[in-house]
């Protein structure tokens, strides 16, 4: 029974589309994120939602726009799709406070736009 | 702008010896140390943290040492295990209206030689 679980695992799509990485989260967590790992491996966050409220947005482009339906689930949909989006996405979700917590991951969604 | 640095990018260890992987950071503000360990193709898992009030967290084989006066963190697993191959990142923890953001080190590739 997956905690954190993503789907798709694997996308390959071309430049100038629109698609979505969808994440649920079964550990009754209020706070979902999602991270990016780019080529020189490196995780960097780019939001994090508490209760389906966007509370960290690290300068992420407008073609990233996360969608929280409620406090289970954090999708992500990115719009006009470039080459430099070829990443692998992971989605994570911890409690909200106590303020030392740590974050439980998805498997990762791996983007390859060609 | 890198933070949280964990400056050897692989580490190879005979199975039974100790591991000691390294991390410093350089912003005073973080109060929280988590260590994930990734198996290839899968998220990261949360394997061992420490507060910054405390200066060592031991948990089984693993323990993390953490010297605030200089910036630095290790993991000390002992005695490695086959098992333990994979890739250990440190991640420093700040708080923002409730959202924990981690900042990664890009990783260190444990190998464990039988």
């Amino acid at each position: 029974d997956t905690a954190v679980s993503q789907t798709p695992k694997y996308l390959v799509t071309q430049m100038g589309n629109d698609k979505s990485i969808k994440c649920e989260q079964n550990l009754g967590h209020d706070t979902m994120y999602w991270y990016k790992q780019d080529s020189k491996k490196f995780l960097k966050i780019m939001f994090s939602y508490n209760n389906k409220e966007l509370i960290i947005n690290e300068t992420v482009p407008n073609r990233f726009s996360p969608k929280s339906p409620d406090k289970a689930h954090l999708n992500l949909h990115i719009n006009s799709l470039e080459l430099g989006d070829s990443a692998v996405y992971f989605c994570a979700s911890s409690r909200r406070g106590p303020r030392n917590t740590e974050a439980f991951f998805g498997q990762g969604t791996r983007l390859t736009v060609v | 702008d890198q933070q949280v640095k964990q400056n050897s990018p692989s580490l190879s260890v005979q199975e039974g010896r100790i591991s000691i992987l390294n991390c410093d950071y350089t912003n005073s503000m973080f109060d929280y140390f988590l260590w994930y360990k990734k198996y290839p193709a899968e998220g990261p898992t949360f394997l061992i943290s420490i507060s910054s009030i405390k200066d060592k967290n031991e948990d089984g084989r693993f323990t993390v040492f953490l010297n605030k006066s200089a910036k630095h963190l290790s993991l000390h697993i002992v005695p490695s295990q086959p098992g333990d191959s994979a890739v250990y990142f440190c991640a420093a923890s700040s708080f923002d209206q409730g959202a924990q953001k981690l900042v990664f080190g890009q990783g260190t590739r444990l190998t464990i030689n039988p």
